[in-house]
């Protein structure tokens, strides 16, 4: 089953405002990453955490990984049009190395 | 090249027929893996081939059937599926279980 927690599942903002989007792995991961999904699109990479308290930006957008790195947190500010979708995280398990997505969160932006 | 790609974009195919999906990728990556995606979920991991190797099988049940002919490609044959397996079949690469390569999916529909 799914071990790695997401939340929220939709998040409605106004343009110019930031959301935060949260991941809970229920077991040490051995990386976490982040991926982006536009409607009727695939995934696609945005980014990779693999130590402990890890930050790192891409822009306007924050990525965070835990000390325990089980849990892991993506910011966005400022939120424009163009960061309409559903973003996922994903956890790498260092026993088997598979890829554990979250469910996802889909985000909609008011003009 | 930095691209996967993946034959057809859509099929429709009735419970009695045999389809192949195909995937390629020319980054000399030695993991590709398929998913399944149906709507607003994420991506659930059918098969991870690992060296050529099938390295997981997620409890997929046999009417699907992977096989890998060489490093580049990697096909999904379909035999006798029923109507719930319509969904978006999703096709990855990696190097070493990094980030994965998402290719832009097969639309499949089961009638």
């Amino acid at each position: 089953g799914q071990q790695v927690m997401q939340i929220p599942q939709y998040q409605h903002v106004q343009e110019g405002e930031d959301f935060t989007t949260y991941c809970n792995s229920s077991t040490t991961l051995s990386n976490i990453q982040w991926y982006k999904q536009r409607p009727g699109g695939h995934p696609v990479f945005l980014i990779q955490l693999v130590k402990s308290g890890e930050v790192k930006k891409q822009k306007r957008l924050t990525f965070q990984f835990g000390e325990a790195k089980k849990n892991s947190s993506l910011h966005i500010t400022a939120t424009q049009t163009t960061d309409v979708g559903t973003y996922f995280c994903a956890g790498l398990r260092s026993n088997d190395y598979k890829l554990s997505f979250g469910a996802g969160t889909t985000v909609t932006v008011r003009a | 090249d930095t691209e996967v790609t993946q034959t057809p974009k859509h099929l429709v195919m009735g419970m009695t027929n045999k389809k192949s999906l195909k995937c390629e990728q020319h980054m000399g990556h030695r993991a590709m893996y398929w998913y399944k995606q149906k709507a607003k979920k994420p991506p659930e991991l059918m098969f991870v081939y690992s060296y050529e190797k099938l390295s997981i099988n997620e409890s997929v049940p046999s009417r699907f059937s992977p096989e890998c002919p060489n490093s580049s490609l990697l096909n999904l044959h379909l035999h006798a599926l029923q109507p719930e397996d319509s969904a978006l079949y999703l096709c990855a690469s990696s190097q070493d279980f990094q980030r994965e390569f998402f290719g832009p999916g097969t639309r499949l529909t089961v009638l």
